[in-house]
């Protein structure tokens, strides 16, 4: 069966550090990966996506994720985090032959401390 | 371009009550899906629809839950005789007709069942 595995439920980082959320995934079919961020008592917004073409992938506010298909890994990094980044991030994946549903990883709680 | 809507935000109700939460897509969002988010977990497919049309319900309980998505009008998820464990977060979702490979969220209904 296919899923999505967030090994951090929580990361704290200080303010201008670098962070990496790892997500790896499991499917034996091909996959699009989504990185999505919920901030505190909101709904979730799309960060970045990768379908195709170049694996490095990046989103306006600094955030890249990186598609490695031999460690099924998308993970999402940072060079500097700000204050404004605390909030929980979701690791998704769908099929590539059918986009019906998203499988959501666990969540990775992100908490920037000044 | 207004995003997913989704109304009530908060919803508050006893033991053996009804529940109706609403979704309106994005303009020109054909396709709408429905997951639940239960405290600490990610997000869980259960429905995805078109305009009059049920695609794949596989995540969906198989009593007390059903979902509608009519020609005229926001889609609606319908939980009868809820009962506590139904307290969630529930998120509804919307995409094209074309190249529906990335989904957009909406701020989600928290229904809380007292």
């Amino acid at each position: 069966a296919q899923s999505v595995t967030q090994l951090d439920s929580q990361v704290p980082v200080f303010e201008e550090a670098p962070v990496e959320l790892r997500c790896n995934y499991s499917s034996s079919v091909s996959v699009y990966l989504f990185w999505y961020v919920q901030y505190p008592n909101q709904g979730l917004q799309l960060l970045l996506k990768y379908l195709s073409g170049s694996t490095l992938v990046e989103s306006i506010n600094g955030f890249e994720a990186e598609f490695n298909k031999s460690q099924t890994s998308f993970h999402l990094r940072k060079p500097s985090v700000h204050i404004s980044d605390t909030a929980e991030y979701f690791c998704a994946v769908t099929f590539t032959y059918n986009t019906d549903k998203l499988i959501f990883g666990t969540g990775t709680r992100l908490q920037v401390f000044p | 371009n207004a995003g997913v809507m989704q109304n009530p935000r908060h919803l508050v109700r006893r033991r053996g009550q009804e529940a109706r939460l609403r979704c309106s897509p994005m303009k020109g969002h054909s396709h709408v899906y429905w997951y639940r988010q239960l405290p600490e977990e990610g997000l869980k497919f259960m429905v995805y629809l078109q305009k009059e049309n049920i695609i794949d319900e596989s995540g969906m309980p198989k009593e007390r839950f059903s979902a509608e998505f009519p020609k005229e009008g926001p889609s609606i998820l319908r939980i009868q005789q809820v009962v506590r464990g139904d307290s969630a977060a529930y998120f509804c979702a919307s995409s094209p007709p074309v190249s529906s490979d990335t989904q957009y969220f909406g701020p989600g209904t928290r229904l809380t069942v007292l």
